[in-house]
């Protein structure tokens, strides 16, 4: 009972360097979400993807990228990454209107 | 005006008693309504789910929504300590997204 599994679970970086963010879930859910989580905002949607080879932007998506690589898989990208972008992420997946989430990546840029 | 606000809290309530979370959105579009409890350092947990207008109970928990108020509660009845945590509104955006509260911050006190 995998669920939704993000890795790594923990990351530091520099100011400027890149990092790829890997989702996979194995419940055959069409739908996959990454999401920021600070301290007092609750959950913002940076990228979703409505289905294989589909995706779209969310409230806070500048600075990042995302791949749909298939059904199963869905990676968040940081280019060139910036202490604003120090926080936790959450990868969810969902097939009608209940969403799982993965463990989270707290990621703290330096 | 925030499409969802929630009391940040901290919200203290003793062993026992009744706990009241409250939450309103701005789209008067949105069908689906979830709370989401997430313990320190973990991920969102769903834990009440409600589509229509009126209560809907599951074990110690009551969702209520009033879409004509534009007003989602969660009530948890004889609260205890595992109880304490915080607890995320999220209401759906169009047919995929979700967009959340900042979340409340439940402490139950033995």
């Amino acid at each position: 009972n995998a669920g939704v599994t993000q890795t790594p679970k923990f990351q530091v970086l520099k100011t400027g360097q890149s990092m790829t963010l890997q989702c996979a879930q194995d419940m055959n859910h069409n739908s996959m979400y990454w999401y920021r989580q600070d301290p007092g905002m609750g959950l913002r949607l940076i990228y979703y993807s409505a289905s294989e080879g589909t995706t779209d932007k969310g409230e806070v998506h500048n600075g990042y990228n995302v791949s749909r690589l298939n059904k199963r898989e869905f990676s968040l990208r940081l280019e060139s990454a910036a202490p604003s972008q120090t926080s936790v992420y959450f990868c969810a997946s969902s097939e009608g209107r209940v969403q799982h989430f993965g463990d989270g990546t707290r990621l703290s840029i330096l | 005006q925030k499409e969802v606000e929630q009391n940040s809290g901290p919200l203290s309530v003793p062993e026992g008693a009744i706990a009241s979370l409250n939450c309103t959105y701005s789209d008067r579009g949105s069908q689906s309504f979830f709370w989401y409890r997430q313990y320190s350092g973990k991920s969102p947990e769903l834990i009440m789910s409600i589509y229509s207008n009126g209560d809907k109970e599951d074990g110690r928990f009551t969702a209520q929504l009033n879409k004509a108020s534009q007003y989602v509660s969660l009530l948890i009845r004889d609260s205890q300590p595992s109880d304490s945590a915080t607890y995320l509104c999220a209401v759906t955006l169009g047919a995929q997204k979700l967009v959340f509260g900042q979340g409340t911050r439940l402490t139950i006190n033995p």
